[in-house]
């Protein structure tokens, strides 16, 4: 099956803490992508990252950083130094392949809140 | 760069009804995907579009159609419109057949409510 899941619900914070966001997925594909938006209250999917299935390096950009552990099938997210824009629902997702193009599976999401 | 739009913001019907969601694709891009958010879950795949053909379909009813232009411009249609329906309806979009190394760009999304 193809699937993801982010076992945290609900994250809250104090400004400048920093916070992980936990994803795993399952995938019978060798070749795969895994991606990570944000979803602030306007309800727009705002791209973070993609990364694919053969590169493992850790990813930095300002305050965000992505560890892919493809042994254990996580592709994590941590903000450093969190601050109260942070505030959003942050989904992980898959992409799966299909007949013709390809499809996003996404996990059910983590609310990340940032208290100042 | 005008990014993906989607129109109208917000909708509310009532059951049975038939409803039209229009979208927009950010420049450049050909392929459009529908996506339905129910309230607390991630998006779910309906159906997505490439040179005015249906190229790939989720587990949704005959219910929900679609369409796409000429301009890559598309619209989401549901009849008979049920509670269940109720939800955030986004539109994606990415250049070419999307393979597995694109990006796919969200638009705002519609907000269905059904009464």
């Amino acid at each position: 099956a193809q699937k993801v899941t982010q076992a945290q619900t609900e994250i809250s914070v104090v400004e400048k803490e920093d916070v992980t966001l936990d994803c795993v997925y399952e995938t019978r594909d060798t070749t795969y992508y895994l991606f990570w938006y944000k979803q602030p209250p306007s309800g727009e999917l705002v791209f973070l990252i993609r990364r694919n299935s053969f590169d493992e390096q850790n990813e930095i950009s300002g305050r965000y950083s992505w560890n892919f552990q493809k042994s254990t099938s996580s592709f994590n997210f941590t903000i450093t130094a969190s601050q109260v824009v942070d505030s959003a629902v942050y989904f992980c997702a898959l992409s799966v392949t299909m007949e013709y193009g390809n499809k996003l599976v996404f996990g059910a999401g983590t609310i990340l809140r940032v208290k100042s | 760069d005008a990014g993906v739009t989607q129109s109208p913001t917000h909708l509310i019907k009532t059951r049975g009804q038939q409803v039209t969601l229009r979208c927009s694709p950010k420049s450049g891009h050909d392929t459009v995907s529908w996506y339905q958010q129910a309230l607390g879950q991630g998006p779910q795949f309906i159906f997505q579009y490439y040179e005015e053909e249906e190229r790939q379909r989720g587990n949704f009813p005959d219910r929900f159609s679609g369409h796409q232009f000429p301009n890559y411009s598309s619209e989401l249609n549901v009849n008979a419109l049920l509670l269940g329906d109720s939800a955030l309806y986004l539109c994606a979009s990415n250049p070419g057949l999307a393979g597995l190394t694109d990006t796919q760009y969200f638009g705002p999304g519609t907000r269905l409510t059904v009464l």
